[in-house]
């Protein structure tokens, strides 16, 4: 079954450092993968969106890459501060699906000073 | 603020109780969305209204109806709600066609 996965366990890293998070799918080939960030109690918010035939895309400290062939993409937060906490998600629609966005279940980031 | 708002904020409600969940998007948005998030669980899809039309049941119990009376507006309607109901409740909003979902800042929901 077509799946997309996220590291469940928490990272923790130091402040200054750059944050690597990661999304791996299965059984399908998305046309695009979204990365949202959620904080505790509220709703998630969209961050960047990368397209299947993009290798990079960039946003201030943000950078998202999508490797077909590994079937990943990767989201990286350089210069990391402790706003920076939160979950994130990526999110895409599987096959047929429409306008239904499926999310991974979210990789918990904590920078410490 | 991500112009969807949702009330209340926090529901806590007995298991033969009756409530409403209340979403509305300030957006021009033509497609919402309910979805449940549960403790170490991905959000789950629960309805898709597109046009105010339900284009999406992802096998939701009937305990749970939804409502979308106009394309700013979204309820869900909660009775005979179970324990395991207790979760997350997320509004969101889109353009159809466009990729960005716009989120509510959820309804806490405590079933007892």
């Amino acid at each position: 079954s077509q799946k997309i996965e996220q590291n469940s366990e928490a990272l923790n890293i130091q402040e200054g450092k750059t944050a690597t998070l990661t999304c791996n799918y299965t059984n399908y080939s998305p046309a695009y993968l979204q990365w949202y960030r959620q904080d505790p109690g509220r709703g998630p918010v969209f961050l960047l969106l990368i397209r299947e035939n993009e290798k990079e895309k960039r946003k201030e400290r943000l950078k998202v890459t999508f490797d077909t062939t590994l079937k990943q993409s990767l989201f990286h937060i350089t210069a990391s501060q402790p706003a920076d906490s939160a979950t994130y998600l990526c999110a895409t629609i599987l096959t047929g699906g429409g306008n239904k966005l499926t999310f991974g279940t979210g990789t918990q980031l904590k920078v410490e000073l | 603020e991500t112009g969807v708002t949702q009330t209340p904020r926090h529901l806590v409600m007995g298991m033969t109780n009756k409530k409403s969940l209340k979403c509305e998007q300030h957006l021009g948005h033509n497609a919402m969305y309910w979805y449940k998030q549960s403790a170490k669980k991905p959000l789950e899809l629960m309805f898709v209204y597109n046009f105010k039309e339900q284009t999406e049941n992802n096998s939701v119990p009937s305990r749970f109806s939804p409502e979308c009376p106009n394309s700013s507006h979204l309820f869900l309607h909660l009775h005979t709600l179970q324990p395991e109901d207790s979760a997350l409740y997320l509004c969101a909003s889109s353009q159809q066609g466009d990729n960005e979902q716009f989120f509510g800042p959820g309804t806490r929901l405590t079933v007892l």
